[in-house]
């Protein structure tokens, strides 16, 4: 149980355009999603935290205009990156408090964009 | 959220056993020790989680000293499977509040070899 899926697992995209990246929780309700990003041979770095129904929080020095976070319902964040440029390419990924399960939190398999 | 200490890498041999240490001199009494690892290009997967007692799960087992503040992930007989990056991360466990989310380290990338 407590399974998170992210899509797509890679996308290519052009400089100036907007990708979309999606965050499932598939059996269970998330409030709360993370989303972090990771540069290559890097650890994570938390870019926000995604709250249901209201406003995302966003960490120092993550632009909120272009990285804009959705979560509409309680199974489903969305992840926009607005205006792509190639050093947004990154690998991004969510994750999720996991009920019930006594480990704390669960994982998506991470998007990895690359903007050309 | 405690400060770990880990080594940035290590090798293994396949089938031997991988001892992984992590340093936390500075961990509170209500805090737990959770150990994930992300294998390339993949999100992080838990691994196994303790407070004071050793831990064993069909993963791995968690031996946590006296004191708390140093443990070992310790993976019995490592696979090539089990090269990845291993995080040592300290937090309060159940804890309610939704602002609280995993905070990353560097980490130990263990290199299995056959």
């Amino acid at each position: 149980g407590a399974v998170v899926s992210q899509h797509p697992s890679r996308v290519i995209c052009k400089s100036g355009t907007s990708v979309k990246i999606e965050c499932r929780s598939l059996d269970f309700q998330a409030t709360t999603m993370f989303w972090y990003r990771q540069f290559p041979k890097q650890s994570l770095m938390l870019m926000a935290t995604s709250n249901e129904g209201s406003k995302a929080t966003y960490e120092q020095g993550v632009e909120k205009d272009k990285f804009l976070i959705n979560h509409a319902s309680l199974t489903l964040s969305t992840l926009t990156v607005t205006s792509a440029h190639p050093e947004d390419s990154s690998f991004y990924i969510c994750s999720a408090r996991a009920p019930n399960t006594g480990y704390g939190y669960t994982f998506g398999s991470g998007t990895r964009l690359t903007v050309v | 959220d405690a400060k770990t200490t880990q080594p940035t890498s290590m090798d293994c041999a396949e089938g031997r056993a991988a001892n992984l240490p992590c340093n936390h001199s500075t961990i509170s009494g209500n805090e737990y020790v959770y150990w994930y690892r992300q294998i390339h290009s993949q999100g992080p997967q838990y691994i196994i989680h303790g407070l004071k007692n050793n831990e064993t799960n069909e993963m791995a087992s968690l031996i946590i000293t006296e004191d708390r503040k140093s443990s070992t992930l310790i993976l019995p007989h490592a696979t090539l499977r089990d090269t990845a990056v291993y995080y040592c991360i300290v937090r309060v466990r159940g804890n309610n509040n939704a602002g609280n989310m995993l905070t990353f380290g560097g980490g130990t990338r263990l290199m299995v070899k056959p």
